[in-house]
């Protein structure tokens, strides 16, 4: 089944501890993002990648890291979270950097920073 | 900075009464258009899409939108909601010209369809 993974789906922690969110597709896309929901405010796009090794910055990428080693998985990493960043996480993959490509959207990732 | 507009935060309906979902963009270049949808506890969906040619685009489940060029709107319309259609709705933009496939999302409609 296509689909995209994101691990964990709940996370509480303290303010300052480093986290990684994990992001994995099974359909070979070459374009994987990262979005933070927040009410009110829809979805923000934190990172993307157009491929491996290419990454660049969102809207709202302060705090947050990214790496693309691999097609399949795009890790999001808060060196050390604070709780501004408390949010519901999405990561999104497409076909490819094209425009007219719908994008495909994990089942998200809640964070909690205290 | 392009930016998306959804008028409603809130909308409460009953079964079988009509639905529409304002929608307005900033942008004046060519853009891409979708509708998302999130059912409690769940990702994004994808509704339908406006790419190109007829402005009046049909979705999954009985919903449709119209692309307004000269209003920079593209309004979502359910002529018949169900209960299952609660959910909260996303407009999202996509620049044809932009680097990498980037949406814009509007804050989203929480709508309540009361059985």
């Amino acid at each position: 089944e296509a689909q995209v993974t994101q691990n964990p789906r709940y996370l509480i922690t303290v303010t300052g501890k480093k986290l990684t969110v994990t992001c994995s597709q099974n359909m070979n896309h070459e374009y994987m993002s990262w979005y933070r929901q927040d009410p009110g405010l829809g979805l923000r796009q934190i990172y993307y990648s157009m491929n491996v090794e290419v990454t660049d910055k969102g809207d709202v990428p302060e705090g947050y890291k990214v790496s693309r080693k691999e097609k399949r998985n795009f890790p999001l990493i808060l060196e050390s979270p604070s709780p501004n960043q408390t949010s519901l996480y999405f990561c999104a993959s497409s076909l490819s950097r094209s425009s007219n490509q719908p994008q495909h959207f994990g089942d998200g990732t809640r964070l909690s920073i205290l | 900075a392009q930016s998306v507009s959804q008028h409603n935060h809130h909308v409460i309906l009953s079964e079988a009464a009509s639905l529409e979902l304002g929608c307005n963009y900033s942008y004046g270049g060519t853009v891409n258009l979708f509708w998302y949808v999130q059912y409690p506890g769940q990702h994004l969906q994808l509704l339908l899409k406006y790419f190109s040619g007829d402005p009046l685009v049909k979705g999954i489940k009985g919903f449709e939108a119209e692309f307004i060029k000269s209003k920079f709107s593209f309004n979502l319309r359910k002529p018949s909601v169900q209960w299952s259609d609660t959910a909260e709705y996303f407009c999202a933009v996509n620049l044809i010209k932009a680097a990498g496939n980037k949406l814009t999302f509007g804050g989203g409609t929480r709508v309540l369809v009361k059985p």
